[in-house]
């Protein structure tokens, strides 16, 4: 599969503070998912990336796809208690349908 | 998007035994997938079953201690067999149509809710 480093492992913010994980690649992507896990709950999709440089907006979530396609981006401005929970960047994995998890970075916001 | 019903949603067994978990879609799926997730870790790809056929295994999972069935295009489960402590974890199944949908429609993946499995 296509592995991905996704920095940082955790992050600990106040809320109304900003978040940024980041997932990097040795290889280019084809295309690079995001998904949000809840404590407790089970992964849920965010978002795709699939155009070289492509920023996609979702309320306080910017998604960004690096020009070389190596790299992505997730930011949330202004963070809210509803955020709190572990995301994941996912690029595709070994063979057709499959992905490939990033380890994930586990947000916790302190209100 | 997909309904999922995964269940058990948690269970507590003793080493040595088996659990079979199910995973219930509520339409046809081309791909389900199952996943282990140790928690605050990343989800590990087990196995893809495939509709008609064996599953596909990932490396370092093997038939004989997880097998799959995947007898129709809304239904799989999954067995985790002679179970020790350390098959202690969560595990996912998730469903995509990868060669369906438009855009961000295409291969995205949908979860169950998940098995809590603790071995004593």
């Amino acid at each position: 599969g296509q592995q991905v480093m996704q920095i940082p492992q955790y992050q600990h913010v106040q809320e109304g503070e900003d978040f940024t994980t980041y997932c990097n690649s040795s290889t280019t992507l084809s295309n690079i998912q995001w998904y949000k896990q809840r404590p407790g709950g089970h992964p849920v999709f965010l978002i795709q990336l699939v155009k070289s440089g492509e920023v996609k907006k979702q309320k306080r979530l910017t998604f960004q796809f690096g020009e070389a396609k190596k790299n992505s981006s997730l930011h949330i401005t202004a963070t809210q208690t509803t955020d709190v929970g572990t995301y994941f960047c996912a690029p595709p994995g070994t063979s057709y349908g499959k992905l490939t998890f990033g380890q994930g970075t586990i947000l916790t916001v302190h209100p | 998007s997909a309904v999922i019903s995964q269940k058990p949603s948690r269970d507590i067994c003793q080493r040595g035994t088996s659990l079979t978990i199910q995973c219930q879609v509520d339409s046809q799926v081309t791909m389900m997938f199952w996943y282990r997730q140790q928690p605050g870790q990343s989800l590990t790809l087990i196995a893809t079953a495939n509709q008609g056929s064996e599953a596909t295994y990932e490396s370092g999972f093997v038939i004989d201690k997880f097998p799959i069935s995947r007898p129709n295009l809304t239904f799989s489960t999954l067995t985790v067999s002679n179970m020790s402590p350390e098959d202690s974890s969560i595990y996912l199944c998730s469903v995509g149509n990868p060669g369906q949908g438009a855009g961000s429609a295409k291969n995205i993946q949908y979860f169950g809710a998940g098995t809590r499995l603790s071995v004593l």
